[in-house]
């Protein structure tokens, strides 16, 4: 089965510094691709997708994301973290015919520290 | 804003109770889905539905089934709780419209404890 492979279990950044939550997929296939935030106590929100428009993802709050084939990363960035990023941060894959399922990352837990 | 529902936000069960865990989406979604969440594991899926009385085993289905009568009700149902059945359990939906770019909603989560 097609997954995502979420590099690091835990982040910690500065307020004000950059974020990089790294993600990586494995397929054959260009696959559909999204990062789910989850705030404490909190359902997930989708942050942004990749549709195949664009490699380059921009999402909310800030955040962007960028597809890589050549690497099958599909890496999360914000130029300036800020306290209210503090949250859980979940990789996400269709694969290609897979219907209506989703493979969850095992999720980034980011802190901002002040 | 699409806005899905859970009955509970936090439940405590004893073992070998029967759980119904409630979950209603307002936006007329064809497709629902239950997952749990656990530390370090993220979301795995359960079941999920793609329409009134349909439903599809997910990665971890043993120990639950499931009910969609109606369109926007989709619940979840441990027959006899055990303790390894303690999580966060999630509910979410989605469209068929726009194919494979669909999301999904989330509901808020149920922390169910089974004693």
């Amino acid at each position: 089965a097609q997954s995502v492979t979420q590099l690091d279990s835990h982040v910690s950044v500065s307020e004000g510094t950059p974020v990089l939550l790294r993600c990586n997929y494995s397929s054959s296939y260009s696959p559909s691709l999204f990062w789910y935030v989850q705030h404490p106590n909190k359902g997930l929100q989708l942050l942004l997708k990749y549709t195949s428009a664009a490699t380059l993802v921009k999402g909310i709050n800030g955040f962007e994301a960028e597809f890589k084939k050549s690497e099958t990363s599909f890496h999360l960035t914000k130029p300036s973290a800020h306290m209210s990023d503090a949250a859980e941060y979940f990789c996400v894959v269709r694969p290609p015919n897979s219907g209506y399922a989703l493979n969850f990352g095992k999720g980034t837990s980011l802190l901002v520290t002040p | 804003d699409v806005k899905v529902t859970q009955s509970s936000r936090y439940l405590v069960k004893r073992t070998g109770e029967k759980v119904f865990l409630e979950c209603v989406q307002d936006m007329d979604h064809e497709n629902m889905f239950w997952y749990r969440q656990d530390p370090g594991l993220g979301l795995r899926l359960i079941y999920f539905s793609y329409d009134v009385k349909m439903k599809e085993k997910g990665d971890i289905p043993e120990g639950y089934s499931v009910s969609r009568e109606k369109k926007e009700r989709f619940s979840l149902i441990l027959e006899s709780a055990s303790t390894n059945q303690t999580s966060m359990y999630l509910c979410a939906s989605s469209t068929l419209g726009a194919g494979v770019y669909n999301e999904q909603f989330f509901g808020p989560g149920t922390r169910l404890t089974v004693l």
